[in-house]
């Protein structure tokens, strides 16, 4: 089943801009983590943030989690050609009854030179 | 520190044929382990994962099946490939932190 579900599926931004990717969720969560993948390649962890926090910044990465409406937001400051990338969010329901964390679909994110 | 391996890297196999990936982790003890399956351009689909020896929870049914021969083992298998499993299979594992740790990937194409 699918938990998070990030939009928009695509984004193209110019190297310099902020890009901002969302993250809406179903459940209750323990935690809510951001990845990265390059293509054809395995995941990277972002960042993690838990369900009692609501901000958490790390480098030029900045998530914030919204746990009424059930929805995250990963913005990446001063983007660069390296950030070119597909995002994903993942949800960590681990304790309640089961132990697994579900990923959405994915953001492609594009940095135009 | 934590390493994770996967082999093949890649894989060509006929339809009907047998599969076994095999991913093993150093590094750490009693790891939560997860196979998840990535088709061309999409999200990660969680297909089994264990939190033991010997403890298998499935997420999807389908022909493939996963074991937990040791503590840092996990294998994927199928006893005869269809043409939907071709994709990117990924094992990853878990820390007491929450993070997962991802294996470099086997890319399988069922032909």
């Amino acid at each position: 089943s699918q938990q998070g579900e990030e939009d928009p599926q695509a984004l193209s931004i110019q190297e310099g801009e902020n890009a901002t990717m969302n993250c809406s969720y179903k459940t209750s969560i323990n935690n809510l983590q951001w990845y990265r993948q390059n293509s054809g390649r395995g995941l990277v962890h972002l960042i993690l943030i838990r369900s009692n926090e609501r901000e958490k910044h790390s480098g030029r990465l900045r998530v914030t989690l919204d746990t009424s409406k059930k929805s995250s937001s990963l913005l990446i400051t001063a983007s660069r050609a390296a950030d070119t990338a597909s995002y994903f969010c993942a949800t960590d329901t681990s304790g309640n009854r089961d132990d697994k964390i579900i990923f959405g679909k994915g953001t492609r994110l594009h940095i135009l030179p | 520190s934590q390493t994770i391996h996967q082999w093949p890297a890649t894989l060509v196999q006929p339809v009907g044929s047998p599969l076994s990936l095999e991913c093993t982790v150093e590094g750490t003890s009693n790891p939560n382990l997860y196979w998840y399956r990535q088709a061309a351009g999409r999200g990660l689909q969680l297909l089994f994962y264990s939190v033991g020896i010997g403890q298998i929870s499935s997420e999807v049914p389908q022909n493939l099946s996963a074991s937990r021969p040791q503590d840092r083992q996990f294998i994927l298998s199928s006893k005869k490939l269809l043409l939907s499993d071709s994709g990117f299979y990924l094992c990853a594992w878990r820390d007491m932190t929450y993070e997962q740790y991802f294996g470099p990937g086997t890319r399988l194409t069922v032909t």
